[in-house]
């Protein structure tokens, strides 16, 4: 009964490269969730998807970042050309219906160097 | 002004006492309220839902008051291992996305 996967969990990009992070929802999960997590910050919703639909991007960086969820696989989310700044932790969250509360995977922690 | 704000703390505290923690949000529409626990480097973790009534799940008590919009998590008998960052979550009024607020510290010390 395995919770929400996230791999890798540590991912170290040079700058301009590209970071892919995966993530599986728990079983039975349609809902898909992105936060980041800044230094000393909160979490910072990003998108919110269900399967082959973005529903919510309202918190995506404009450039470089998108997100998807296919049909089949995990959710990805992908940063182009990485800059330092994008160095955070990236936790994916999966739900039944919205308001029952995420289940938290364990964060990929992305270091820009 | 932030949708969700919480007293960064630190609060630390002997074991066995009782310790409040507190938190405001700005949208009046919001309908889901949560609080979460995060250890050091790890990722957050469902505590328990709010609400109006009031819950209470063993040594943790959830109050929420929507005429001021106001959320509050009561500990008693604090045990070391209550010691994490404790995070307000409200939900936007589309239920699409939560907000989170930056997180209350606590050490229980023995």
């Amino acid at each position: 009964n395995a919770g929400v996967m996230q791999n890798p969990r540590h991912l170290v990009r040079r700058r301009g490269q590209e970071a892919r992070l995966r993530c599986s929802p728990m079983k039975g999960h349609s809902h898909v969730y992105w936060y980041r997590q800044l230094p000393e910050e909160g979490l910072k919703f990003m998108v919110y998807l269900q399967k082959e639909n973005i529903i919510d991007e309202s918190g995506m960086p404009k450039e470089r970042f998108s997100a998807e969820f296919p049909k089949e696989g995990p959710s990805i989310l992908r940063i182009q050309q990485v800059v330092r700044g994008d160095s955070a932790a990236y936790f994916c969250a999966s739900s039944l219906p919205a308001n029952y509360g995420y289940t938290f995977g364990s964060g990929t922690r992305l270091t820009v160097v | 002004r932030k949708e969700v704000e919480q007293d960064p703390g630190p609060f630390n505290v002997p074991e066995g006492a009782t310790v409040a923690f507190n938190c405001t949000y700005s949208n009046s529409a919001s309908q889901s309220f949560f609080w979460y626990r995060q250890d050091c480097r790890k990722e957050p973790k469902l505590l328990m839902s709010v609400y109006s009534s009031g819950n209470e799940d063993g040594r943790f008590t959830a109050q929420l008051n929507r005429a001021s919009q106001y959320i509050s998590l009561l500990i008693r008998d604090s045990k070391l291992s209550d010691s994490a960052t404790y995070l307000c979550v409200v939900s936007s009024n589309t239920g699409n996305q939560f907000y989170f607020g930056t997180g209350t510290s606590l050490t229980v010390i023995p």
